[in-house]
């Protein structure tokens, strides 16, 4: 399965909302995951079941989609979500990951 | 608590080797499959290898195919990668992740392999 994640690069202002797009070349339910990696750091479980939200996670955090595709939404952006963003498809091995997002301040 | 600690990366020349080793507490190891993920300099995350719990099971990238092995003791909870024939583009942090179902809930920080003469 393939994943698909647009835009390449988000460039937005404090306080904006952010939609990331994650498309996938085959439907498998909801079986999707997002994570966070910020700079020199290591990736982060943020969203699974396309929008359950991890132990932790502020709920400004939303995933949302079933099928082939999914979003996961930042509804205000804070400094410390400047990242990249990648999706990951449970519905078949080995398990792969979209591209990512790169999500920066303007 | 669950931690994943992640040592054995440095420089090593093309061709090479390196061993890296990944240190799992808090959690029943054996439960658990395991995964080597890795981000190379200006790319995105990329599966490297994965490890049913029991270590029978085995899956790698073609990119790593033949060259990488990854195996577990889980005597010691430690899970390792065994890195040969190195190349330029092996240049990348590694890191090991905990898969919970389908997702991977726990990542270690990582560890830089550099490949260069």
């Amino acid at each position: 399965i393939v994943l698909t994640q647009s835009p390449a690069t988000l460039s937005l202002s404090l306080g904006d909302r952010a939609t990331l797009s994650c498309r996938a070349s085959q439907t498998g339910g909801n079986n999707l995951a997002w994570y966070q990696q910020r700079p020199a750091q290591a990736p982060k479980l943020l969203i699974y079941d396309a929008s359950s939200r991890a132990p932790g996670i502020p709920d400004r955090f939303s995933g949302s989609g079933s099928g082939t595709d999914f979003t996961l939404t930042i509804s205000s952006l804070e400094p410390e979500d400047v990242a990249v963003y990648y999706c990951q498809q449970g519905i078949n091995w080995p398990l792969t990951f979209g591209g990512g997002t790169k999500v920066e301040i303007k | 608590e669950v931690k994943l600690l992640e040592s054995g990366g440095g420089l090593a020349q093309p061709g090479g080797s390196l061993r890296l080793s990944c240190a799992a507490s808090g959690f029943a190891f054996t439960d658990h499959v395991m995964r080597w993920v890795r981000l190379a300099p200006g790319k995105g995350l990329e599966w490297v290898a994965t490890i049913s719990g029991d270590g029978d099971t085995t899956f790698y990238a073609d990119s790593v195919k033949g060259r990488f092995t990854i195996s577990r003791d889980n005597s010691r909870n430690t899970l390792s990668l065994q890195m040969d024939s190195l190349r330029a583009e092996d240049t990348a942090v590694y890191y090991c992740a905990r898969l919970t179902h389908y997702y991977f809930d726990y990542w270690g920080q990582g560890t830089l392999v550099a490949v260069s003469s």
